[in-house]
């Protein structure tokens, strides 16, 4: 699986958009980006993931550039209850491929 | 509800006494894997199975014992527990197919061992 890089950290006021950037520029053709976040100690949740094409769903929107190589998960009206880490992660739809989750960023929605 | 469920979600045992993490999941997933989180390391895969009676190492699979003898649940043992292994469990499961196959998390596990 490749690579992502994402900031450690970043701070957000509530209400506004949220936009968490992540580079994957070692990517191939068949792989996803996905996002998940844990809030506190929870388990990871899914956010979203997209092949190339832009994605919204109830949650958030994802933006992947037209190369592929970076990504960006947009919330658009962020709360304080979307405080957490979130993580970016490139893998093939593979049933046998496991899941690398590397250190995410940390946002904090500040009131 | 889709669910993956943990039992127990809060343990505190003693060096040596063995134990097991229950996992079970309601979505008829082949897939299902154990992760430990520690502060610092992130997520790291224990063991996973693609289906009853198939499982394999993860990336720390020493001093842990896993078995899928039903495609639902998948328990996570601990023969001789060490200090070293307290930490924050998670059970995952994966679907099979489809568009993107994501993963779901139970709610985790918090083990002591003193």
């Amino acid at each position: 699986d490749a690579k992502t890089t994402q900031p450690p950290s970043m701070d957000c006021a509530e209400g506004r958009a949220a936009n968490l950037p992540c580079n994957h520029s070692t990517i191939s053709g068949n792989e996803y980006v996905y996002w998940y976040r844990q809030i506190h100690s929870q388990g990871p949740q899914y956010i979203i993931h997209g092949l190339k094409n832009n994605e919204t769903n109830e949650m958030a929107s994802l933006i992947i550039t037209e190369d592929r190589k970076s990504s960006t998960l947009i919330l658009p009206h962020a709360t304080l209850r979307d405080t957490a880490v979130y993580y970016c992660i490139v893998r093939v739809v593979n049933y046998g491929q496991n899941f690398v989750f590397g250190p995410g960023t940390r946002l904090s929605v500040l009131p | 509800e889709a669910q993956v469920t943990q039992n127990p979600r809060y343990l505190i045992t003693v060096t040596g006494k063995k134990l097991t993490v229950t996992c079970s999941q309601n979505m008829n997933h082949e897939y299902m894997s154990w992760y430990r989180q520690d502060p610092g390391l992130g997520l790291r895969q224990i063991y996973y199975s693609m289906n009853v009676e198939v499982t394999d190492k993860g990336d720390v699979p020493e001093g842990y014992k896993v078995s899928r003898k039903e495609k639902r649940n998948f328990p996570l043992i601990l023969e001789s527990p060490s200090p070293n292994q307290t930490s924050l469990y998670f059970c995952a499961s994966r679907g099979n197919s489809g568009y993107g196959n994501t993963i779901y998390f139970g709610e985790g596990s918090w083990l002591t061992v003193v």
